[in-house]
């Protein structure tokens, strides 16, 4: 168990570029959440994946910002043309439903990727 | 919309002191209830979690946390602190809906400062 990994860790970038995060769940965990932490705050959910499908979108998920999971492994979060009030901590985290419908699952998190936008 | 309350924003204690701090939620139906604990430098852990049965569930390193269904509340508990147990620690709510989400909904977190 290598744990939840996210990639990069860091990304300085300027306003209007695009920016595309990395995610790789614990082996053979099905559901796959994005998160986003603002400094003084908790996690704010954005998405989650059940295997390739997206189940849930939070309203917080602009139009600028889209996550896929292609295989039902890895999942990227990428944001068109960054804005300053995206600058935060992405999180990733992954867990395990043995059932289609299980509610007992527990969350793991990555590391995180730290968003700067200039 | 559900909610998640940390009342203590920032907490001092000193080595050996007892531990509580407060977690309250907002949601009359059924929960899922986790605490995960950020160490400097490190990512979110699970600290503990309770799905149903013994209200009073005990978790690593000593902590243990009591859910009071009456109260909405989901306080984390540890009677002897260390400097080791320095770190911010966020209560987390799932709050299980027909709908099937999943998500956790998060307190705005408590930084802990064990002082030596």
């Amino acid at each position: 168990d290598t744990g939840v990994s996210q990639d990069p860790r860091h990304k300085i970038t300027k306003r209007g570029q695009n920016v595309t995060f990395r995610c790789d769940p614990i082996s053979e965990h099905n559901r796959l959440y994005w998160y986003r932490q603002t400094l003084g705050q908790g996690p704010e959910f954005l998405t989650y994946f059940q295997n390739e499908a997206q189940l849930e979108k939070s309203r917080l998920l602009s139009d600028r910002f889209s996550a896929e999971r292609p295989k039902g492994s890895f999942s990227t979060l990428e944001i068109q043309r960054t804005e300053q009030g995206d600058s935060a901590m992405y999180l990733c985290a992954s867990s395990l439903a043995r059932l289609a419908g299980a509610s007992t699952d527990t969350q793991y998190f990555g590391p995180g990727t730290r968003l700067t936008v200039l | 919309a559900q909610s998640v309350s940390q009342h203590n924003h920032h907490v001092i204690l000193s080595e050996a002191a007892s531990l509580e701090l407060g977690c309250n939620y907002s949601y009359g139906g059924t929960v899922n209830l986790f605490w995960y604990v950020q160490y400097p430098g490190q990512h979110l852990q699970l600290l503990l979690k309770y799905f149903s049965g013994d209200p009073l569930v005990k978790g690593i390193k000593g902590f243990e946390a009591e859910f009071i269904k009456s109260k909405f509340s989901f306080n984390l508990r540890k009677p002897s602190v260390q400097w080791s147990d320095t770190a911010e620690y966020f209560c987390a709510v799932n709050a299980l809906r027909m709908d099937s989400s999943y998500k956790l909904i998060f307190g705005s977190g408590t930084r802990l400062l064990v002082r030596p």
